[in-house]
């Protein structure tokens, strides 16, 4: 079964300081790779996301995540961050379709909630 | 395009009381899932459907049930409201298996 791990729980920054989201998963075959994002009060929307190619995805509003295939991980940065990222950040993987019927299910992480302080 | 719509946005139950949460979407999508998502815990998948007509469990099904009679709607039904189904609720579609899901804005629901 997949599983996907996210290291931090919360993190607190000053605006303008640089970001980085760990994310690894779990996973015997090929993935694909989600990061969703949460603003306060709102639904699930997606950030970038990684089926194949450039392990480097670059997203919305500056955000970027790296695909590292032998540490089984896509940890999420941004150089500069505004207050407005205030948000909770969702890791999430899922099978490709060929790696069986019930494996395409989306398995999310825990979450990371990220305070920006003005 | 509206997306993904869920009815009602807040939901107060008593101990064994039924409710349906609704979700509608307009994007012809065939796949169609339901999660809840409780602090701390990310989102767990209950249930989802690969097109009308089919259903199967995700990680967390018991004590709800689901129905797929068209393509736009995906119900997903409480037959007798426990504590422990206090959560909020999103339903997502997706074009297809692996594709971005596409959430609604949520159903949060009480159980007291």
């Amino acid at each position: 079964a997949q599983s996907v791990s996210q290291h931090n729980h919360h993190v607190i920054l000053s605006e303008a300081a640089s970001l980085e989201l760990g994310c690894n998963y779990s996973y015997g075959g090929t993935v694909n790779l989600f990061w969703y994002v949460q603003y306060p009060g709102q639904h699930l929307q997606l950030l970038l996301k990684y089926f194949s190619g450039d392990p480097l995805v670059k997203g919305i509003k500056g955000f970027e995540a790296e695909f590292i295939k032998s540490k089984f991980s896509f940890n999420l940065r941004k150089p500069s961050v505004q207050w407005s990222d205030t948000a909770e950040y969702f890791c999430a993987v899922t099978g490709a379709p060929t790696s069986g019927a019930g494996s395409y299910q989306l398995t999310f992480g825990k979450g990371t909630k990220l305070s920006v302080i003005p | 395009n509206a997306g993904v719509t869920q009815t009602p946005k807040f939901r107060i139950l008593k101990i064994g009381q039924s409710m349906t949460l609704q979700c509608t979407q307009d994007m012809n999508h065939n796949y169609m899932y339901w999660y809840r998502q409780d602090p701390g815990m990310g989102l767990k998948l209950i249930y989802y459907s690969v097109g009308a007509g089919i259903t199967d469990k995700g990680e967390v099904p018991n004590g709800y049930n689901v129905s797929r009679s068209t393509t736009e709607d995906f119900p997903l039904r409480l037959e007798l409201a426990a504590p422990s189904q206090t959560s909020v609720y999103f339903c997502a579609s997706s074009a297809g298996p692996v594709q971005t899901q596409y959430f609604g804005p949520g159903t949060r629901l009480l159980v007291l």
